[in-house]
């Protein structure tokens, strides 16, 4: 069906709030991955999903981040205590699985923290 | 840990002139390659990759060859156009078994004037 979609596509937020982002996959695609990319910087992996296994949270930048995803749906980054260094725009994408198949990626969150 | 250098942009060309991107990587074990292209106001798409030593990937007119011994995969195309102009984005992904997601460079904007 329809590509990957991300909502908010822009999200303004004050600094010390909480904010949600939210991913849908591309139906039937097990792998979902968190990116962020600031200004100036490449992408970032942030989190990684596959199935119904333990998520890699290798990638989270401190505590204040995370992520759920039911089964193999939707799923939302949640940001706490936002600070202005987490301004940034933030990139799902989705895979078919674990191992060489392409990630195709929705077209980002753009969150800035005042 | 594994990380991808490219060429800091931007690029400006002229139409039908001829394009060279660099980039480099370093990482353990042998990554599959891959170039991800943003068009203004697009989403990241896979532009073409490459999974093991000297494959060559290509599309859109677009070559890339997986280069082991210079740990290379530079970006070619014989003639650009106009529409070509995009941010191009060099990334590597660990076949080895471990965290799954892509590691990118900081992207080359790259400008193509008529």
């Amino acid at each position: 069906g329809a590509g990957v979609s991300q909502s908010p596509s822009n999200k303004v937020t004050e600094k010390g709030k909480d904010v949600e982002l939210r991913c849908d996959p591309i139906s039937g695609h097990t792998a979902l991955y968190w990116y962020r990319q600031r200004l100036g910087q490449g992408l970032e992996f942030l989190i990684y999903f596959q199935g119904n296994s333990a998520p890699d949270k290798s990638g989270l930048p401190s505590d204040r981040f995370s992520a759920e995803r039911t089964g193999e749906s939707v799923s939302t980054l949640t940001i706490q205590r936002t600070q202005q260094e987490d301004s940034a725009v933030y990139l799902c994408a989705s895979s078919l699985g674990r191992g060489r198949e392409t990630q195709y990626f929705g077209p980002g969150t753009r969150l800035l923290v005042l | 840990g594994d990380s991808v250098t490219q060429m800091e942009g931007p690029v400006t060309l002229s139409e039908e002139a001829f394009l060279t991107i660099n980039c480099t990587y370093t990482a353990t074990g042998y990554p599959s390659l891959f170039w991800y292209v943003q068009y203004p106001g697009e989403g990241l798409q896979l532009l073409l990759k490459a999974t093991k030593a000297d494959d060559k990937g290509s599309n859109k007119g677009f070559e890339a060859t997986y280069r082991k011994e210079t740990t290379s995969f530079h970006l070619e195309k014989g003639s650009v156009q106009v529409s070509d102009s995009a941010v191009y984005f060099c990334a590597l992904r660990y076949s080895g078994g471990g965290a799954d997601g892509l590691t990118f460079g900081k992207g080359t904007h790259l400008i193509i004037q008529p």
